[in-house]
């Protein structure tokens, strides 16, 4: 069962914030995070193993809430080019292919 | 050094065609992963190698659908007797453990 993301679509001016959730109904080994130009391939962001740490660089950074099978991804001051789709993708324990939700489309205006 | 590639970019294919898909991972990557992406979707797993083995290809929608990496590195998708729900971006990822996806081959059957 795919994990559930929200919100669906997201507008900002440059320079706001942004939250974007992941939940799953499944126990999570790790989350992973990509965003998705239009036309290109989904590009690796970070990883988050179960254990509740919080990763970040620059100005995107991240939580996984293992107890709530949840993960959220944070987009600090956010710049033009962090336009795209954002996809949460869920390993649970039994595998390795990733399950990825159905994702957040993430429009900066300037 | 080179990331993911994949070949050919984009397949026009009749309804009832073979189409084989190619994918050259980033060198020394011991898993390889095969996602079929539709518009507006995220991606959604086939089929999983580690080496030339095959450990999974428990997403692989039917039996026309058939994926092969004989000496552990690059991988073949093949779909026989193409049918126009078969239209999709397919997309490989490599992997030692965060997975890197090349830019996907967009095969339209009409």
């Amino acid at each position: 069962q795919q994990p559930v993301q929200s919100p669906q679509a997201v507008i900002l001016r440059e320079g706001e914030d942004a939250v974007i959730n992941c939940s799953s109904s499944k126990a999570l080994y790790s989350v992973h995070w990509y965003r998705q130009k239009h036309g290109e391939a989904p590009v690796f962001l970070m990883i988050l193993l179960k254990g509740g740490e919080q990763k970040g660089h620059e100005k995107i950074s991240a939580s996984f809430n293992e107890k709530k099978q949840q993960s959220s991804l944070y987009l600090t001051a956010s710049q033009l080019s962090y336009s795209g789709t954002y996809f949460c993708g869920t390993v649970n324990n039994a595998g390795n292919m990733l399950t990825f939700g159905g994702g957040t489309r993430l429009m900066v205006k300037p | 050094g080179a990331g993911v590639s994949q070949s050919p970019r984009y397949k026009v294919a009749k309804r009832g065609q073979d189409v084989a898909l190619r994918c050259d991972p980033i060198s020394g990557h011991v898993s390889l992963f095969w996602y079929q992406q539709a518009l507006g979707q995220g991606p959604e797993f086939l089929t999983y190698f580690q080496n030339e083995a095959q450990l999974d290809k428990s997403g692989l929608p039917s039996d026309r659908f058939f994926a092969e990496r004989p000496e552990g590195s690059v991988s073949t998708l093949k779909i026989q007797r193409t049918q126009q729900e078969d239209s999709a971006v397919y997309l490989c990822a490599s992997s030692n453990y965060e997975q890197y996806f090349g830019p996907g081959t967009r095969l339209t059957v009409t």
